[in-house]
């Protein structure tokens, strides 16, 4: 079965750092979505590109995180700098134009503290 | 008008039951209504889903309940098992352009033996 892949699975980080997270879409899929999901606020989108353009981050605090595609076999997303509120699982999907369904990858758990 | 609402936020149910969920939506633009399953430590999959020109679509022991005019659906888990303890997540795009998905709050379901 085609996966996304997301990198790295956890990781902990001191408040302060840069952290970066990758995901590789499943080939042929050409819209990419990253979502945080945490116990209180569930699952909330942070961006989405579509032909990896940025079609919305109105989700993301702007003046910390980044999310870019460089190629279409890559999609990161970059917190810097990382606070403790960011702790949470990141969850990168993937799809394609004209079908509904979107694949979800296992996702990043991010500790910051 | 973005949100999707879900109820129960938990779910205990016998084996061998039905489990129910429900969500209700605003927006009418909103046009495929997927509904995903999550396991501890995995991403959301996808389960089943349905556009808003029929009113059930059925696979295996799941089915979805679509009311339009009410602006409602709703999740069946019939025979439920053990194995379908997980969280569910009703959700909500419109287009089928690749356009974002509004998730509900998500309902933790337990299947006792």
């Amino acid at each position: 079965d085609a996966r996304v892949t997301q990198t790295p699975r956890h990781k902990v980080t001191e408040m302060g750092q840069e952290v970066t997270m990758r995901c590789q879409p499943i080939l042929g899929h050409n819209t990419v979505f990253w979502y945080r999901q945490t116990m209180m606020q569930g699952l909330e989108l942070l961006a989405y590109f579509r032909n990896r353009a940025p079609l919305d981050d109105s989700g993301m605090p702007k003046d910390r995180f980044s999310a870019e595609m460089p190629d279409a076999t890559l999609a990161t997303l970059k917190i810097q700098p990382s606070e403790p509120r960011d702790s949470a699982v990141y969850f990168c999907a993937s799809g394609r134009t004209g079908t509904g369904g979107y694949t979800f990858g296992s996702g990043t758990r991010l500790t910051v503290v | 008008q973005q949100q999707v609402k879900q109820s129960p936020q938990s779910l205990i149910v016998q084996k061998g039951g039905i489990s129910i969920i429900n969500c209700a939506y605003e927006n009418t633009a909103f046009d495929y209504f997927p509904w995903y399953q999550q396991f501890p430590g995995k991403g959301p999959a996808l389960l089943i889903a349905i556009r808003p020109d029929v009113s059930e679509k059925k696979e295996g022991r799941f089915t979805i309940s679509f009311n339009k005019s009410a602006k409602q659906f709703s999740l069946h888990i019939m025979d439920s098992q053990p194995g379908d303890s997980a969280t569910y997540f009703c959700a909500a795009s419109w287009g089928t352009s690749g356009s974002r998905l509004t998730f509900g709050e998500g309902t933790q379901l337990t299947v006792n033996p």
